[in-house]
Formats: structure tokens, C-alpha cells, sequence
């Protein structure tokens, strides 16, 4: 079975503060992906990365920044955060080459809270 | 027009219900298309793949059209345990994947 794994279940942090979202996924997959889930909005992207070392940003990529140092691993990191960005933060990841992609496998998810 | 769009539901039916759901995209190079299921709080989950041909998986049946650019997905008899958001999902070739915002169903006993 596929596993993606995030490292926080719950996180509350302050305004300002730097914050990252770790998440791994063990089945060699090429391709992540960083979502947040609004009620009423969606799923919506906000970056992704089809490589090590390689991003491309989504929809919505202000206020976050990435980093894919290594191929199961995929860091969001919300350079100061701010009330606005209190969501549900869910990591994907998906084989595909050459362009093409098969289905996302998600992982348990992150609920922020930013006081 | 949003990209991917669908009923936004809520919909409540009784236990052994058939129920439908439809879904548009706008993007007429999509290339691969799933239905996701979503429960309260807890991450998505593939339901299942749409193929051209339609394809189907025990109680449930997707349908592709893309000379209309519409998904469905049929859930016969309804269990309780069908109560979910189920979430639209198409990917574009080369490109990412783009989520409806989810049709709520609710199996009332």
C-alpha cells in the first residue's frame, strides 16, 4: 500500500512565525503535491513538484514557499504566518512519467490553526 | 466558469437509493478523470478511475463523455456507509490535477 505520511496531525502556531509541513511518501513516487482545504473552496494546489529540486508553482502559491531535497520528500514552509492561512493542509503523491499522471494518493493531513 | 464543476448537493437519500452524480470540465485536452471520496475530516481517497468505455466497481458506475465533457458516477442501494463528499477530479496531460469542489451525499436509515 502506498503511504504518504504528514508530520503533524494538529499545529497551532503564532502570527509571524515560520512553519513548516513535512510530508513523505514511500513508494518512489516522481510527483508531489501541496493542497489546502477550505470549507466552501475546495482542494485547491499550491505547489507541486514533478522532481528532486524541481517546483512549479499551483494556484494559490503566495505565502508559501517549497522544498524537494529528496525524492519521498516534499517541505511546505509558510515563511510568516498569518491568520488567513489557518486551514487543512494535505500532501499528494502520484507516479507518471513523461508528463502523464495516475491517481493522487493522499496523506492523513495537517490542520493549522495561526493565532 | 470554473474548471471542474459539480453539483454541490447536499443530497440525502434513504438506504437502497440510486444515486447520481454529474460532473463537468471545461478543459477539453483532459486526459484522465477519478472520483474521489472524501469522509468527514479525513483526506480523499480514489473511489475509482473513468474510462472512456465507463467502468464499473460492484455497486458503483462512472461514465465518461467527452464530446460533452461530463463524468458521472451512479451508486446503486445505497449503504450508510456511502454517506461522503465525493470529489470530481481530472487531470490534464503534462499538467496537474484539478478537484471539483465535491458533492455531499447522505444515506439516511
Amino acid at each position: 500500500d502506498v503511504k504518504v505520511t504528514q508530520s503533524s496531525r494538529y499545529l497551532v502556531k503564532r502570527t509571524g512565525e515560520k512553519v513548516f509541513l513535512e510530508c513523505v511518501q514511500d513508494m518512489d513516487h516522481e510527483n508531489m503535491f501541496w493542497y489546502r482545504q477550505d470549507p466552501g473552496l475546495g482542494l485547491r494546489l499550491i505547489y507541486f513538484s514533478y522532481d528532486v529540486k524541481m517546483k512549479e508553482k499551483g494556484d494559490i502559491p503566495e505565502g508559501y514557499s517549497v522544498s524537494r531535497e529528496k525524492k519521498e520528500r516534499f517541505s511546505l514552509i509558510l515563511e510568516s504566518a498569518s491568520t488567513n492561512q489557518t486551514s487543512m493542509y494535505l500532501c499528494a503523491s502520484s507516479s507518471g512519467t513523461s508528463g502523464q499522471n495516475y491517481e493522487q494518493y493522499f496523506g492523513p493531513g495537517t490542520r493549522l490553526t495561526v493565532t | 466558469r470554473k474548471e471542474v464543476e459539480q453539483d454541490p448537493g447536499p443530497f440525502n437519500v434513504p438506504e437502497g437509493a440510486t444515486v447520481a452524480f454529474n460532473c463537468t470540465y471545461s478543459n477539453s485536452a483532459s486526459q484522465s478523470f477519478f472520483w474521489y471520496r472524501q469522509d468527514c475530516r479525513k483526506e480523499p481517497k480514489l473511489l475509482m478511475s473513468v474510462y472512456s468505455s465507463g467502468n464499473e466497481d460492484g455497486r458503483f458506475t462512472a461514465q465518461l463523455n467527452r464530446a460533452s465533457q461530463y463524468i458521472s458516477l451512479l451508486i446503486r442501494d445505497s449503504k450508510l456507509s456511502d454517506s461522503a463528499t465525493y470529489l470530481c477530479v481530472v487531470n490534464n496531460y503534462g499538467q496537474n490535477f484539478v478537484f471539483g469542489p465535491g458533492t455531499r451525499l447522505s444515506v439516511l436509515p
